[in-house]
């Protein structure tokens, strides 16, 4: 079975800092997809960033930044020069093949200006 | 407890054809959300409801989607008729509360693959 674990339920970080939320998973896949996903207040699910499995580089996106540890089924945020638009709740989820999604509880994250 | 169910997991389906998509939100969740997710943009959200009422449906496509809630442990996502350009994931969430606040979260069902040809 495949399972995301988000550990962090809520985070804050002030304005203009760098926060890490922290995501694992399980699996007996090797080719998948990992996902963090963002829900401001407006409840829209916006992409932050997507990662390959079989892609070695960590994938950015301006602000926005993964670790992504494969043998340690490790795929973590990094948002930099946090902004107040930043607060949100945050989702890792993870797609195998068959356009299975898995999706973490999600991390609260506030920016504290 | 069990999680949001959604049923079908999987529907293939003509073009022009009714497709229904079920969901069973988790006991005493009072919102409701459907969402789309396609690989070119990623999670859309259609609808959703506050204690079976709908609230903001801005994100239904077009009237061929419609959605329902009769109570509080059932939902429906009707497409009729169904195009190919419907293909995706359609996924049911639910959640205690709609904005991000301590101890409380979305819940995501597994979701339903559904291809139109």
């Amino acid at each position: 079975a495949q399972t995301v674990t988000q550990s962090q339920p809520e985070m804050s970080v002030q304005e203009a800092e760098t926060v890490t939320l922290s995501c694992t998973y399980d699996t007996s896949e090797n080719n998948y997809y990992l996902f963090w996903y963002k829900q401001p207040p407006s409840r829209q699910m916006i992409l932050v960033i997507r990662q390959e499995a079989y892609k070695q580089q960590n994938a950015t996106e301006n602000r926005f930044s993964v670790n992504f540890q494969k043998a340690a089924k490790s795929f973590s945020l990094k948002i930099s020069d946090s902004q107040l638009g930043d607060t949100a709740m945050y989702f890792c989820a993870f797609m195998k093949r068959g356009n299975q999604f898995y999706f973490g509880t999600g991390t609260s994250l506030t920016v504290i200006p | 407890d069990a999680g949001v169910i959604q049923s079908p997991r999987h529907e293939v389906t003509e073009m022009g054809q009714e497709v229904t998509l079920r969901c069973k939100p988790i006991s005493g969740h009072d919102y409701l959300f459907w969402y789309r997710q396609t690989m070119m943009r990623g999670l859309e959200l259609l609808i959703y409801f506050n204690n079976n009422v709908p609230i903001d449906d801005s994100g239904m496509p077009e009237d061929r989607f419609s959605a329902k809630m009769p109570n509080a442990s059932f939902s429906t996502l009707k497409i009729q008729p169904s195009e190919p350009r419907d293909s995706a994931v359609y996924f049911c969430a639910s959640s205690l509360v709609p904005r991000p606040s301590s101890g409380n979260t979305i819940y995501f069902g597994e979701g339903s693959w559904l291809t139109v040809v």
